[in-house]
C-alpha cells in the first residue's frame, strides 16, 4: 500500500456522462497530481494542486476539472465523456510544492480504470 | 512534442542477465531524472533517481548512468530476476517555477525476465 488512496478502482460509464474520481494523498503530503495513462499517449500530466491551490497545469481538457479540498483530498471531474477518455487515471502525492521537484519524489496511487462505452 | 524518448519499447532478458534501458531528453532545463517501475494493475513506483551533478548512481542491482552533455541517461538492471518483469519509465522534471512539480515521462519499456 503506497499510502495514496484512489476510488473507485474501476468505472464504466456511457459517452456524454460525467464522473468524479477521488484521491486521498499520503499523510503529510501537500501536493496532489493527476496523470492519465493510455496506450497511445503514455503517462500524461494533467494538473497539480498544492495545499488547495492549483499549482501547475498540463494538457488537461476543458471538459476536465479538479480541485483539492481543505482536508487535502482531491477530486478529478470528467464531463461529456468520450470513448477516447477511456484510460487509467492516477493520482500522486508529494510533500514538495514546486521547483525542487526531485527532492521528495512522488508516490502514486493504484489508479482508477475508466472505461467509456 | 516528445520531450523524453525512451528505448527500447520492450526487452526480453534471461535470468541473471543485464537489462539496459535508455532515455534521451531535449530540454536542458531539467533538474531531476527518476526511474519508475510499474507492475500490472499498480501505479508507478519510484525505483531510483539521479541529479545532474553526478554521472552515476547505484542502488542494489539498479544503476543510473547520466551523460549531461549528450542529454541521455540510462537504467541498468544487473542480475535480472523474474520479479523484475515490469514496465519501466524514465522521467524528467524541469527547473521552471511555472511547471511546478510535474514529471514528463518517457514512453515506457516492458521488461520480461525469463527464468
Amino acid at each position: 500500500d503506497s499510502g495514496v488512496t484512489q476510488t473507485p478502482k474501476h468505472l464504466i460509464t456511457a459517452t456524454g456522462q460525467r464522473v468524479t474520481l477521488r484521491c486521498s494523498p499520503r499523510s503529510g503530503d501537500l501536493s496532489v497530481y493527476w496523470y492519465q495513462q493510455s496506450l497511445d499517449q503514455g503517462l500524461q500530466f494533467l494538473i497539480q494542486y498544492y495545499n488547495g491551490e492549483e499549482r501547475a497545469k498540463g494538457n488537461i481538457l476543458e471538459r476536465f476539472s479538479a480541485q483539492q479540498f481543505p482536508d487535502l483530498h482531491s477530486e478529478l471531474n470528467l464531463s461529456s465523456l468520450e470513448l477516447g477518455d477511456s484510460a487509467l487515471y492516477f493520482c500522486a502525492s508529494s510533500v514538495a510544492k514546486g521547483t525542487r521537484a526531485g527532492d521528495y519524489g512522488y508516490t502514486f496511487g493504484s489508479g482508477t480504470r475508466l472505461t467509456v462505452v | 512534442q516528445q520531450q523524453v524518448k525512451q528505448s527500447p519499447q520492450s526487452l526480453i532478458v534471461q535470468k541473471g542477465g543485464i537489462s539496459i534501458i535508455n532515455c534521451a531528453y531535449e530540454n536542458t532545463a531539467f533538474d531531476y531524472f527518476p526511474w519508475y517501475q510499474q507492475f500490472p494493475g499498480k501505479g508507478p513506483a519510484l525505483l531510483i533517481a539521479i541529479r545532474p551533478d553526478v554521472s552515476e548512481k547505484k542502488e542494489g542491482r539498479f544503476t543510473i548512468s547520466f551523460n549531461k552533455s549528450a542529454k541521455q541517461f540510462s537504467l541498468h538492471i544487473m542480475d535480472s530476476q523474474p520479479g523484475d518483469s515490469a514496465t519501466y519509465f524514465c522521467a524528467v522534471t524541469p527547473l521552471s517555477e511555472a511547471a511546478g512539480n510535474k514529471l514528463t515521462f518517457g514512453g515506457g519499456t516492458r521488461v520480461l525476465v525469463k527464468p
